[in-house]
C-alpha cells in the first residue's frame, strides 16, 4: 500500500545541536515530496519541496532535505536548532499520478536549553 | 504572496447547531481548495476536494451531508458542519492551489479553525 512513514514520533534535541527527521515513502514512482512545519494551534508552513533535479534541497529557516531514491527517503536536517524550531513536522507526498497530499503521522520536536 | 485565510479562527457552538467556516485565497485565484481535519496530536486527514463551480469530492468515510462544502468563487470556499456534535470538535484546515502559484501541486495552507462543540 502507498504510505508515508515518519518513524520518530518525538525527538528532543538541545539548542545548538543538529537535527534530523526521517521520512520514508512507499510509492511505485517517485512522488513529489514536501516538509511542513506546524506550530501549536497554527496552520502549516512549507519548509521545502522536491519535484526533481538536485537531490539536496534547501529550504527556509536553515533546513535542508536530501532525497535518496534507493532508500525511498526524504530526511530533513538542520545543522543547529534554535528554540523556535520546537514544533510539529510533517512529511507529505503527492503521488506522480495524483494531486492529493498525503501526510505522515508527524514528528514532534522539543528543544531543550 | 500566496496567502490563505480562514474565518473564524476558533468557534464554540452548542450541539445540534451548524457552523460555517470560510477559506479565502487573498492574492491568487484558487482553482482547487482542500479541507482537512486534524485531531489533537495527529496528522491531517483530507476530507474533501473542491473545484470552483463544481461539487466537492469527498474522501471515503466523510459524510457529505454532514460536511457541506461550497466553492462558489475562485477565492472562497466554505465548509459547513451541520448539526454539529461533540465528536465533530477538531481543528479544520483548508488549503488552496492555483495556476501559476508555487510549483506543480503545491498547496498553500490556511491557519486553521478550532471547532469546539459543547
Amino acid at each position: 500500500a502507498q504510505s508515508v512513514t515518519q518513524p520518530d514520533i518525538h525527538i528532543t534535541v538541545s539548542e545548538g545541536a543538529s537535527l534530523e527527521l526521517r521520512c520514508n515513502y512507499s510509492y511505485g514512482a517517485t512522488p513529489y515530496l514536501f516538509w511542513y512545519v506546524q506550530s501549536p494551534g497554527q496552520g502549516l508552513q512549507l519548509l521545502l519541496k522536491y519535484f526533481s533535479g538536485d537531490t539536496l534541497v534547501q529550504g527556509i529557516k536553515g533546513f535542508e532535505a536530501e532525497f535518496k531514491r534507493s532508500q525511498s527517503s526524504f530526511n530533513l536536517r538542520k545543522p543547529s536548532v534554535h528554540w523556535s524550531d520546537a514544533a510539529e513536522y510533517f512529511c507529505a507526498v503527492v503521488p506522480s499520478n495524483d494531486y492529493k497530499l498525503s501526510f505522515g503521522a508527524g514528528t514532534t520536536v522539543t528543544v531543550r536549553a | 504572496g500566496a496567502v490563505v485565510s480562514q474565518h473564524p479562527s476558533w468557534v464554540i457552538c452548542k450541539s445540534g447547531t451548524s457552523v460555517k467556516i470560510e477559506c479565502r485565497s487573498l492574492d491568487f485565484q484558487a482553482t482547487t481548495m482542500f479541507w482537512y481535519r486534524q485531531f489533537p496530536k495527529q496528522s491531517l486527514m483530507l476530507m474533501a476536494t473542491s473545484n470552483e463551480g463544481s461539487k466537492a469530492t469527498y474522501e471515503q468515510g466523510v459524510e457529505k451531508d454532514k460536511f457541506l462544502i461550497n466553492h462558489a468563487s475562485l477565492t472562497l470556499s466554505t465548509l459547513t458542519v451541520t448539526s454539529a456534535h461533540p465528536e465533530d470538535s477538531s481543528f479544520y484546515i483548508c488549503s488552496a492551489k492555483g495556476e501559476g502559484r508555487g510549483g506543480r501541486d503545491e498547496q498553500f495552507f490556511g491557519p486553521g479553525t478550532r471547532l469546539t462543540v459543547l
